[in-house]
Order: structure tokens, then sequence, then C-alpha cells
């Protein structure tokens, strides 16, 4: 049962342009998201978090957006660089459990960033 | 500060054999949490620890696989007689307090089973 899903293995953008990673979940009881970001050989380090008490949370060049009816949650980055290139995971602490450090990970996107 | 430290970095068994990963968390870290991804997936939950305690091992596989995290020295996930599928990155993360602060992962064993 994949709770946190990203459907798109990859997106390829122009530097310079915006990047748009999404993210769907099933379980209604996630009430905190988090981006990690994840180069190869390298474990995923914290990108981005939002609560469900928000729509949106910004940190400089990344917006995650929260769309709690959809159960949609996307990521945002723009101006997109080079450096961005890498796999990007959304995921959810245990929900309604004892513990946040449990994360539900999504699949993950590509995401490559053309100069 | 050093971060999650994690070794060996790439091991390779033979089915059969005994694998054995170990994680020292971050300084003054005592929740320590195991992940494993699959090649091509997302990484899974394992197991969450704190000193000489599981607290959670909802993820872990029923047979061969065991974690401890002891009074002193590191954290080890142990997997006895590997098998091909066993063949995965193994990430350990830290965390201050279970509802405190970042998650912090280490860079990851990858285990090979030949």
């Amino acid at each position: 049962d994949q709770q946190v899903k990203q459907n798109s293995p990859s997106l390829s953008v122009q530097e310079g342009r915006i990047s748009i990673l999404n993210c769907d979940y099933t379980n209604s009881m996630f009430d905190y998201f988090l981006w990690y970001k994840k180069y190869p050989a390298e474990g995923p380090t914290f990108l981005i978090s939002i609560s469900s008490i928000k729509d949106k949370n910004e940190d400089g060049r990344f917006t995650v957006f929260l769309n709690k009816s959809a159960k949609h949650l996307s990521l945002h980055i723009v101006p997109s660089q080079p450096g961005d290139s890498a796999v990007y995971f959304c995921a959810a602490p245990n929900a309604g459990g004892t513990s946040y450090g449990k994360l539900t990970f999504g699949q993950g996107t590509i995401l490559t960033v053309h100069p | 500060n050093a971060g999650v430290m994690q070794n060996p970095r790439h091991l390779v068994r033979r089915r059969g054999q005994e694998a054995r990963l170990r994680c020292s968390p971050m300084k003054g870290h005592s929740h320590v949490y195991w992940y494993r991804q699959l090649p091509e997936e997302g990484l899974k939950f394992m197991v969450y620890l704190q000193k000489e305690n599981i607290i959670d091992e909802s993820g872990m596989p029923k047979e061969r696989f065991s974690a401890e995290f002891p009074k002193e020295g590191p954290s080890i996930l142990r997997i006895q007689q590997v098998v091909r599928g066993d063949s995965a990155a193994y990430f350990c993360a830290s965390r201050r307090g279970d509802n405190t602060g970042e998650l912090f992962f280490g860079e990851g064993s990858r285990l090979t089973v030949l």
C-alpha cells in the first residue's frame, strides 16, 4: 500500500526555469510533510517541510504547496540551477503513531536541470 | 560536529553469510532509525531504536534481521543468511528526540549479495 506517491519518475528542466515536483498521499491522517533531496551515493538531506495547518511554505528558491482536499503537495524550485539535479523525495511522518522519525517516503523523482 | 556515520560504505557478501552494518548517530542524538532503499524505490522504514531499546520494529522482516543500539557503541543492523533480495542501500538516521529537531541521515551502506 503506497501511501505516498510520486508518479513522475523523472523531470528535465532548463536552467533558470521553474521545476515542479508533485506528490500525492492517501492517508488523511498525515499532518506534516517533508521534502528531501538526495545526491548519488549520499544520504537524503532535509529540504523543506509543511504542516497541514498551512497551504504554503517558502524558503528561498523552494516553495511547497499543500492542497489537503486533493491530498496533493508540490515542490516548486525557481529559478532552477544545475546543482539542483538530484532525486527528490516527499515524505510524511507516522500518521497517528508514536514516532515522527518513522517516515513514509514516496518513490522519488529524478530532477535534471540542464545548463 | 560529525554527522551520522555509517560503515562499511560498501559490503559484499555471498548468499548465506552474515552482514553487519554499523551506525554512529550524531553527537547528542539518542534516537536512531534504519531505512532500506531497494533499487528504483523510495526509502522504507525498518526499525526505530533508543539506547538499549527497540521502540518500533514494524518494518523489519520477521526473520534473519535484527537491530540493536547498545548503551555504548554504535547501532548495529544485522542480517543473517543473506539472500540476493537483501541487496540494497541501508540508511541510518538520527535525531535528538523523537519529536525534536531534524532527522539527519548517514550516507548509507550498500550491501551487495552475490
